[in-house]
């Protein structure tokens, strides 16, 4: 039930944008989106419903299409500050809704 | 306000031993959680209690224990440590069910766990 998230890794340049995938082979409720930098805990960003909205955190986003189980975060601009290990948890929808799981996360460098 | 404190930091165990990772929250939460990270996996959710007197299991439940006796303290107990067991270990907290909007996972500082 582990979402699969995508790429394992990217190193951009500041300035560039990035795009970080996340699937499930399950029906989703809800997708959650954290921020991990070494050494510290995941810091949330931000979580998306089913129905396909769109939500915002600064020049970052995300959408959640529903009928492909899949959200994308979208880093525009990146900063330094962007640098970390990004992970999505899902929560499916035939399962119970406290569990959160999480994908394997994807390593954002930032290179200035 | 500590938001979610976790105890110790660093903890080095002999195979065989038993120990109990303390957690508290002071945001008056009815939701915690334990989760273990582990290189290349990610987070995985040991228990969860959606409130005082009420705990359930994730998805690597076993060689662990939990207790939730008041809504502030999620303590995490280790009955016979094994190296397998090595990880750093994160315990989170939510104001309500972590699905519903509106409540994203609080997460402690972690404690990093050495089985030997």
């Amino acid at each position: 039930q582990q979402p699969v998230q995508s790429p394992q890794a990217v190193i951009l340049r500041e300035g560039e944008d990035a795009v970080i995938n996340c699937s499930s082979s399950k029906a989703l409720y809800s997708v959650h989106w954290y921020r991990q930098k070494h050494g510290e805990a995941p810091v949330f960003l931000m979580i998306l419903l089913k129905g396909g909205e769109q939500k915002g955190h600064e020049k970052i986003s995300a959408s959640f299409n529903e009928k492909k189980q899949q959200s994308s975060l979208y880093l525009t601009a990146s900063q330094l500050s962007y640098s970390g290990t990004y992970f999505c948890g899902t929560v499916i929808s035939s399962g119970s809704a406290r569990q959160l799981t999480f994908g394997s996360g994807t390593q954002l460098t930032v290179l200035p | 306000n500590a938001g979610v404190t976790q105890t110790p930091k660093f903890q080095v165990l002999k195979t065989g031993q038993s120990m109990t990772l303390q957690c508290a929250q002071d945001m008056n939460h009815e939701y915690m959680s334990w989760y273990r990270q582990d290189p290349g996996m990610g987070l995985r959710l040991i228990h969860y209690s959606v409130g005082a007197g009420i705990t359930d299991q994730g998805e690597v439940p076993n060689g662990y224990n939990v207790s939730r006796s008041t809504t502030e303290d999620f303590p995490l107990r280790l009955l016979s440590a094994a190296p397998s067991q090595t990880s750093v270990y994160f315990c989170a907290s939510s104001y309500r069910d972590s699905a519903l909007p509106g409540s994203p996972l609080h997460f402690g500082n972690g404690t990093r766990l050495t089985v030997t």
